[in-house]
């Protein structure tokens, strides 16, 4: 069965750093590329990273660029999220997502159930 | 990077059939293969429900289908069932290894 548990949310001050984990089990881990997705209270769903299966290839939304760094570790099946200078609007559940197929996206097939990061003085 | 245009919301009564529409640019929807659908429950993780356009992951009833022409993406609930009340999103690669979704649609079941 296909896991992914993210942890590393909290609390934080604008200005500050946090850094989350995606812990995957069930499947080849370094097959596959995976995404960090996030959900601000009440609102829809944002893409934020991507990175590929051997981390050759990342991605960044536009409102992260520059403040968060994406990463895995493929012998310790997991995925992270570093984020720096933290703002309020960075406020949201973030959701550690699997690629289904080959490619970098094609599209998510399993979400873990998300670790929520607040960003508040 | 602006969201794919969905409407917020779509209604329809038990045994109907809704059509929730996705539209995108020749930058994204128009360019790609690779529009997927999601749906969400509060409180829940959202659910693959359509990739690739058109396909249906194990699992997904057939009452649900997707199509798209040129710069817009559409999934078709058929046969509503209360238990298909949720948020759906489209998602579509955009490139240069970026990834865009919609806003979201609210369906209600009458």
């Amino acid at each position: 069965e296909v896991q992914l548990v993210e942890s590393g949310g909290g609390l934080v001050q604008p200005g500050r750093s946090l850094r989350l984990s995606c812990a995957a089990s069930g499947f080849t881990f370094d097959d596959y590329a995976m995404h960090w997705v996030r959900q601000a209270p009440g609102e829809g769903l944002e893409w934020v990273s991507g990175i590929s299966w051997n981390s050759g290839g990342v991605g960044y939304a536009d409102s992260v660029k520059g403040r968060f760094a994406i990463s895995r570790d493929n012998a310790k099946k997991s995925l992270y999220l570093q984020m720096n200078s933290l703002r309020p609007e960075d406020t949201a559940l973030y959701y550690c997502a699997k690629v289904g197929g080959n490619g970098y996206v094609d599209h998510f097939d399993y979400w873990g159930q998300g670790t929520l990061v607040t960003v508040s003085s | 990077q602006s969201a794919l245009t969905q409407p917020a919301s779509v209604s329809g009564s038990p045994g109907q059939s809704i059509t929730i529409s996705c539209t995108g640019t020749s930058s994204d929807v128009g360019s790609y293969n690779l529009v997927s659908w999601y749906q969400q429950h509060p409180g829940k993780a959202p659910k693959l429900m359509i990739y690739e356009g058109t396909k249906r992951p194990s699992g997904v009833s057939s009452r649900f289908s997707g199509s798209k022409s040129g710069n817009t993406a559409s999934l078709t609930i058929s046969g509503l069932q209360a238990e298909d009340e949720a948020d759906y999103y489209c998602c579509s690669y955009a490139g240069s290894s970026t990834v865009i979704f919609g806003g979201g649609t609210k369906l209600t079941v009458l």
